[in-house]
This record gives structure tokens, C-alpha cells and sequence, in this order.
């Protein structure tokens, strides 16, 4: 099965309310995983990360813990804005340099 | 600034016509990697190079192929391009040296179209 898995969009949610986007992935090794967001017309932009178990990544309001129990890494966002609308693609890297992305979550907010 | 710079963003082509997308970064990074993004699919990688003079297929190679004489700069060229080429492409590199935490970094993306 696929190495990383991330729920299927698209989310829509009103400004100010509370984002969780799921991602559980493959659980060989220790990878290190990852949030990547794209905005319109952008390529990706790395929003957060963890290199190990129970690590949290934090920035601009967004969080994810690495939860290696449950083979998961989600994302968290306690009040969303309209500036938030993007793609979230959650990742692994192994011990190489590659990486495996998920297959990418819309999010739309709205006013 | 530090930067991956794709060109052309936008290109239009025929089936058959050779055509290269060129990618150059600025901040002297080892790992360069070249993705596709298609609906559906999310990013799936074609080709990577872990430095100068050496590449290795990613998931996706076929229908490409690569080069990296330099160190900031790494190609992707389509011999014969088909219809099921038609993509987003994303050009990112890395620091690379093992105690790095592979942050990629993106190009804005080449959007390309095969008639």
C-alpha cells in the first residue's frame, strides 16, 4: 500500500473553525515526516516537521505530533483562515533523501 | 534569495517534439529531484541526483531522461514527448548531507501540455 495516506479532500471550513486534516502512514523504520503546503499556484513550501517519535512540529498556528502507536502525523489548526486555503501534502523520508508524498488535501475557507 | 528556478512555467507542445525544462538552484545543494503532480495522484518523483555526474530513477522515469553537469543545475528533458506527459512539473532540492532533515525546496512549477 501506499507509504504515506492522507484523507481525501476537499475540506471546506468557515473561518475560525477548528482543521484537522488525518495522515497515517507506513510504519517501517524511523522515518521523519513532514507537512508541505501549496498554495495556489506555488509549488510546495515545507509548513512543519518531526524527526521522531512523540516530536510536535508547530508554525503559523498549524501543529502535527508524531505518533508512532498509531503511525500518525496529523495535522492540527485551532482557527482557520481564508489566507489558510491550500494544498497540505503530508510526507515521510527515510533513511535516503527522498521523499513520499501524500496524494495532497484540498482545504477551501471561507469568510 | 535563495531560490529553484524552473523555466518555462508554461509550454505548450506537439507529440514528438524534443523539449527540455531547465531547473537551477542557487544554494548550493547536493540533492536535486524532479516531480510530477497530477490530480488524483498527488506528487510522484521521476528522477533524482544525489550530486554532480550521478542520477537515479525515481518512481515514475519513463519517457525522460536527465543531466547534472553542474551542481545548481539539473534538466529534465522530454526526447519524445506523448500526451500522457502532460503534467505539473516541480523541480526541488535539498542540502542533502545526512544530518539534515531533508527539507525539499520547490520551484513555482512547470505547467506543460501535449497535444
Amino acid at each position: 500500500g501506499d507509504s504515506v495516506t492522507q484523507m481525501e479532500g476537499p475540506v471546506t471550513l468557515s473561518e475560525e473553525a477548528f482543521l484537522t486534516i488525518n495522515c497515517t502512514y507506513t510504519a517501517t523504520g524511523y522515518p521523519s515526516l513532514f507537512w508541505y503546503v501549496q498554495y495556489p499556484g506555488e509549488g510546495l513550501q515545507l509548513l512543519l516537521k518531526a524527526t521522531k517519535a512523540d516530536d510536535k512540529g508547530s508554525n503559523k498556528g498549524f501543529e502535527a505530533t508524531y505518533r508512532k502507536e498509531t503511525t500518525s502525523f496529523h495535522l492540527e489548526k485551532g482557527s482557520v483562515q481564508v489566507s489558510d486555503s491550500a494544498v497540505y501534502f503530508c510526507a515521510r523520508r527515510d533513511s535516503g533523501y527522498a521523499l513520499n508524498f501524500g496524494k495532497g488535501t484540498s482545504l477551501l475557507v471561507t469568510p | 534569495e535563495a531560490q529553484v528556478t524552473q523555466n518555462p512555467r508554461y509550454l505548450i507542445t506537439v507529440t514528438g517534439k524534443k523539449l527540455t525544462v531547465t531547473c537551477s538552484q542557487n544554494m548550493n545543494h547536493e540533492y536535486m529531484s524532479w516531480y510530477r503532480q497530477d490530480p488524483g495522484l498527488g506528487l510522484r518523483q521521476i528522477y533524482y541526483s544525489m550530486n554532480v555526474e550521478v542520477t537515479d530513477k525515481g518512481d515514475v522515469p519513463e519517457g525522460y531522461k536527465v543531466s547534472r553537469k553542474e551542481k545548481r543545475n539539473f534538466p529534465l528533458i522530454l526526447e519524445s514527448p506523448s500526451p500522457n506527459q502532460t503534467s505539473l512539473y516541480f523541480c526541488a532540492s535539498s542540502l542533502g548531507a545526512r544530518g539534515q532533515a531533508g527539507e525539499l525546496f520547490f520551484g513555482e512549477g512547470s505547467r506543460l501540455t501535449v497535444l
